[in-house]
Order: C-alpha cells, then sequence, then structure tokens
C-alpha cells in the first residue's frame, strides 16, 4: 500500500526566506504525487501534481516539487516565502498502476512565515 | 464553475443525535468522496463512489455511518447515532477519472457534545 510521510508538523520561515517542506512516498509501482494547500476554513487546493512527466513540476503560487526516485521523495519548495503562504500543506500519493485509486495524503506540514 | 458544495458549513448536535451531511460535487466528475479530518489522525478516506456507486466503504468507522449518492449530483453522509468522538471536520470531495486531482469542498465541522 502507498503511503507518504511529512518530516515536520510545524516549519517557520522568515519572509522571503526559502520555503522547503519535505515528503517521502512509499509506493510499490510508479506513483502518481501531488501537494494540496489548506487555508483556514477552507478545503484543500491543488498547488501541483507529478504523474511521470518531468521530474520538476512547477505549481501554482511560485511552488515546485521534485520528484527524485532514488530517494523516493517529492519535496516543496518556493524560493522566497510570502506571509500568504502561511497555510497547511499536505503530500498525497496514489497508485498510477491501478488507475484511479483515492489518494493517501500525509499527516500535513503547517507553515508559518514570519514578518 | 461553483465547485464542490457541502452543507451545513457547522453542525453541533447531542450525542445520539442523528446527523445529515449533504455534498454536492461538481458537474461531470465522475469519482466523489468522503474525508475526515481530525488532529490526531489527519485526513482519513472514509468512503468513495464511482458513477454512484459505492466502491471502497472500508475507511467508514463502525456501522454507526452510512453514505448514499442517490445521483449524480448528490451524496449524504449520515452518522445515527452521533457520538462526541466523530466531532471532526468532514470533506466531500470529486474527481474526474483516473487519478483526477481532487477538488475539495470547504468542509462541514461537527461538534458533537
Amino acid at each position: 500500500a502507498q503511503s507518504v510521510t511529512q518530516l515536520g508538523s510545524h516549519v517557520s520561515v522568515s519572509e522571503g526566506a526559502l520555503v522547503l517542506l519535505r515528503c517521502n512516498y512509499s509506493s510499490s509501482v510508479p506513483p502518481y504525487l501531488f501537494w494540496y494547500v489548506q487555508y483556514p476554513n477552507q478545503g484543500l487546493q491543488l498547488l501541483l501534481k507529478y504523474t511521470s512527466a518531468a521530474t520538476l513540476v512547477k505549481g501554482i503560487n511560485g511552488f515546485e516539487a521534485e520528484f527524485k526516485k532514488s530517494e523516493t521523495s517529492f519535496h516543496l519548495t518556493k524560493p522566497s516565502a510570502h506571509m500568504s503562504d502561511a497555510a497547511e500543506y499536505f503530500c498525497a500519493v496514489s497508485d498510477q498502476a491501478s488507475g484511479n485509486t483515492p489518494l493517501v495524503f500525509g499527516k500535513g506540514t503547517r507553515l508559518s512565515v514570519i514578518a | 464553475d461553483a465547485g464542490v458544495i457541502q452543507s451545513p458549513r457547522h453542525e453541533v448536535t447531542e450525542m445520539g443525535q442523528e446527523v445529515t451531511l449533504r455534498c454536492k460535487p461538481i458537474s461531470g466528475h465522475d469519482y466523489l468522496f468522503w474525508y475526515r479530518q481530525t488532529m490526531m489522525r489527519g485526513l482519513e478516506l472514509l468512503i468513495y463512489f464511482n458513477n454512484n456507486v459505492p466502491i471502497d466503504d472500508s475507511g467508514m468507522p463502525e456501522d454507526r455511518f452510512s453514505a448514499k449518492m442517490p445521483n449524480a449530483s448528490f451524496s449524504t453522509l449520515k452518522i445515527q447515532p452521533s457520538e462526541p468522538r466523530d466531532s471532526a471536520v468532514y470533506f466531500c470531495a470529486s474527481s474526474l477519472a483516473d487519478s483526477s486531482p481532487l477538488h475539495f469542498g470547504n468542509g462541514t465541522r461537527l461538534t458533537v457534545t
């Protein structure tokens, strides 16, 4: 069964600093990987997705993630944090080979941005 | 496109009462998912439907929970009787086929006292 592990339940960065949110996955077959963002009192919104095309995936709001098979990682980065990036971020995995299997989510990482 | 619509946004009820949560998926989406979010357990998949048919309900915690999808534009999640440990935010999400990204509603925050 697939799973994802998000290292760090809370990350705090200064405004303008690099954002790095870590995600490692476990899957016996090539996975689809996703990052979602959740703002307070809202549902999750898709930031970006990896579906076996380019290993570097660019998403919305300046975020990007790189799929590294050798490290089973899919870390999320943004060069310069903005106050509006403060939210909870979820990594998710789906089993590509099985078609539309439901996403399995990590526990989430809360990002705080300090002025 | 109005997105996935959930109602109510907030529900406060007493232990033992029946609770019904509602969801309208995005038109044309074939898949509908119910998730539960708590601080302790994160996001848990409860059940999902494909073309109105339940595919996997192994995440439904107990027989007190039931879900239906009578047509392509409506689904309900019912808890009867409710218990304080059911307090959580319940999300509905829909998607097209083949591991397409999920579109989430804004959730229903359930508090059972």
